[in-house]
């Protein structure tokens, strides 16, 4: 079965201190990940995708096929990097997403 | 630069009434979604379509039904809404594509009594 696994549900980080946000996924094909993120009073959106391998507000996050994960990272947190961060996966045709439980990341000043 | 847009943003019914959630998107996008968002329990999606007069069951349908009668509208149903139905709802479409992001309205935050 399809499944994507975050298992922290509270993340509290220093500023400046390194980030790391667990993601892991189950699933039997080739899968499509991506990282949303939710600010405060602000709709969902798109942060990162496994397939464009860019860094967003420093974020970055790597695809680990034998681990299964997609763990998102960023060297340095901000406060303004606190929210909440879901990681997604999409099935291969692409028009089904699951969604993980979601971390609340506070970065504390 | 609307987006997909959400009404209303705010509703509170009473058990067994009922209503309808409006989605609509103005990217000509192929695909729409329902989710919705409880604590603890991320977004689970409820319903979705892949194109106009077609709709197809989530992973956690019962008590809602869809409709997508025009491409750029899709309709959430509660027949007769009940407490467990309190929650966030949010809408989201997307082009076709598994690399596609989807993009997602503001939500709509609904209170069951």
């Amino acid at each position: 079965a399809q499944r994507v696994t975050q298992p922290e549900k509270l993340l509290s980080v220093f500023k400046g201190a390194p980030v790391e946000l667990k993601c892991n996924y189950s699933y039997s094909g080739s899968p499509e990940l991506f990282w949303y993120v939710q600010y405060s009073r602000q709709r969902l959106q798109l942060l990162l995708r496994h397939i464009s391998r860019e860094s967003i507000k420093g974020f970055t996050a790597d695809l680990n096929k034998g681990e299964t994960s997609f763990h998102l990272k960023k060297p340095f947190a901000q406060e303004e990097d606190s929210a909440m961060y879901y990681c997604a996966l999409t099935n291969t045709g692409g028009f089904k997403t699951i969604f993980g439980a979601g971390t609340r990341l506070f970065v504390k000043a | 630069n609307a987006g997909v847009t959400q009404t209303p943003k705010f509703r509170v019914l009473k058990t067994g009434q009922s209503m309808t959630l409006l989605c609509a998107q103005d990217m000509n996008h192929e695909y729409m979604y329902w989710y919705r968002q409880d604590p603890g329990m991320g977004l689970r999606l409820i319903h979705y379509s892949v194109g106009e007069g077609t709709t197809a069951k989530g992973e956690v349908p019962d008590g809602y039904n869809v409709s997508r009668l025009k491409k750029q509208n899709f309709l959430l149903g509660l027949e007769s809404a009940a407490p467990s139905q309190t929650s966030v709802y949010f809408c989201a479409s997307t082009t076709q594509g598994g690399n596609q992001p989807q993009h997602f309205g503001d939500g709509t935050r609904l209170s069951i009594l």
